[in-house]
């Protein structure tokens, strides 16, 4: 059974680090992994997908990474602000017509400015 | 403006009572799902439809139940069976069966007084 990590469960920064966020998953035949934000009391908001095939995606300040092999992602951000403070889940999709994700626990970032 | 919408907002249930969340979307996407979110968790699947008429249960469905008679609607009913129902509940689309990029709406919070 698929089991996805993340690790550190919180993270307080200065305003302009830029950091890494870890998801760790058991299984390596994923067939894509997607990234969130969660603001408290809210939704999910989808921030990047990368299909099995891809090693990354990039979209603003956000850089997602994969490597399959050893069952890891990064989520990188550049430039931290303090509107980036949330949570932050990465879920792993893993095909073989499941159609469900199985979800990291989060990371809960702060940016202090 | 395109997008999934979770009604209500915030929800009370007294105990033995059955109660139904709404869940629409505009996205024309076929599959739509459900997550209960509880604190310090990852988000677990209740149930998912692939398609109109078409229902399947995920990893938590004990005491739930849900029905998808327009491709629009996902509405789910948290049975008195359930036996802890207070939670965060979200809903979530994607294009197709299989295309799995999902989107979340905004959440429902179930409190049983």
């Amino acid at each position: 059974k698929q089991e996805v990590t993340q690790i550190p469960a919180a993270l307080s920064v200065p305003e302009g680090e830029n950091l890494v966020l870890n998801c760790s998953f058991t299984d390596s035949a994923i067939y894509n992994l997607q990234w969130f934000r969660q603001d408290p009391g809210k939704g999910l908001t989808s921030l990047l997908l990368i299909q099995s095939s891809q090693r990354e995606q990039t979209s603003g300040r956000l850089n997602a990474s994969l490597d399959k092999s050893s069952g890891r992602s990064t989520l990188y951000i550049a430039a931290s602000q303090p509107g980036d403070s949330a949570t932050y889940l990465c879920a792993v999709d893993s095909g073989a017509g499941s159609y469900q994700l199985t979800f990291g626990k989060g990371t809960k970032l702060s940016v202090i400015p | 403006d395109g997008g999934i919408t979770q009604s209500p907002k915030y929800l009370f249930r007294k105990e033995g009572q059955n109660v139904t969340l709404s869940c629409e979307q505009n996205l024309n996407h076929d599959a739509m799902y459900w997550y209960r979110q509880d604190p310090g968790q990852g988000l677990r699947l209740i149930y998912y439809s692939q398609i109109v008429n078409d229902f399947q249960k995920g990893d938590i469905a004990e005491g739930y139940s849900v029905s998808r008679e327009k491709k629009e609607s996902f509405p789910l009913t948290v049975t008195s069976a359930q036996k802890n129902p207070t939670a965060f509940y979200l809903c979530a689309s994607s294009l197709l069966a299989g295309y799995n990029e999902q989107f979340f709406g905004p959440g429902t919070r179930l409190t049983v007084l």
